[in-house]
């Protein structure tokens, strides 16, 4: 079955700098690509979403990239502030019922 | 926005003890959904419900894990009995379509088994 990694555990920028965080998915079949933000203790939110059929989406200060080839795929977080701290989690589908989450990456954003 | 209540927020009960996680799913929503989180960790998938069947499920789904939706009224996550490991988040989420769309998550229970 798909199994998705999420590649930073932590990842720590200043306030105003950019975070990235990649997830890479074994399934070639898989299509959707929805991004979900944690906060403490909360539940998850959804952030933004990519279908296999671009490469490229962007809303706001959020910019998603999709590398079919490699099986990869990317959250920017452009400008990021305080509020954008949070555990960020990557997930995949392929077409099924499921969809198929990362490990997580915990963003801390230093004021 | 739409929302996926769950009831209750905690629950703590005693090892073997039975228990029920309600969900109330998005109202036009027809894809059900169990996850499972321990300690702020990977969301698990254990199953996925819909038009009265279980379509798929994960290893995590033990025999003492079981789902429903009798008439439409709350999808529901039973486990009998419980065991230690089964404590965790358990979050219930739905969403319209078949794939490539969002899910929405409802804001979890936690289970603790003592």
């Amino acid at each position: 079955g798909e199994k998705v990694e999420q590649h930073e555990s932590t990842l720590s920028v200043r306030e105003g700098d950019s975070a990235v965080i990649n997830c890479t998915y074994t399934d070639t079949a898989s299509s959707y690509f929805p991004w979900y933000k944690q906060e403490a203790g909360k539940s998850l939110h959804f952030v933004i979403d990519i279908r296999s059929n671009v490469d490229r989406k962007q809303s706001q200060r959020l910019i998603v990239l999709l590398d079919k080839k490699a099986k990869r795929f990317s959250l920017h977080i452009t400008a990021t502030q305080p509020e954008d701290s949070a555990i960020y989690f990557c997930a995949a589908s392929s077409g099924g019922y499921k969809l198929t989450f990362g490990t997580g990456t915990s963003l801390l954003v230093d004021p | 926005g739409p929302k996926v209540l769950q009831i209750p927020s905690h629950q703590i009960i005693d090892m073997g003890q039975m228990v029920t996680l309600n969900c109330d799913p998005v109202s036009n929503h027809l894809y059900f959904y169990w996850y499972k989180q321990i300690l702020g960790q990977q969301m698990e998938f254990l199953v996925n419900f819909y038009n009265g069947k279980v379509m798929e499920k994960s290893k995590l789904f033990k025999d003492q894990f079981s789902v429903e939706r009798p008439d439409g009224s709350y999808f529901t996550l039973k486990i009998q009995p419980t065991a230690l490991e089964d404590s965790a988040v358990y979050f219930c989420a739905s969403r319209r379509q078949f794939s490539n769309e969002r899910l929405f998550f409802g804001h979890g229970t936690k289970l603790s088994v003592l």
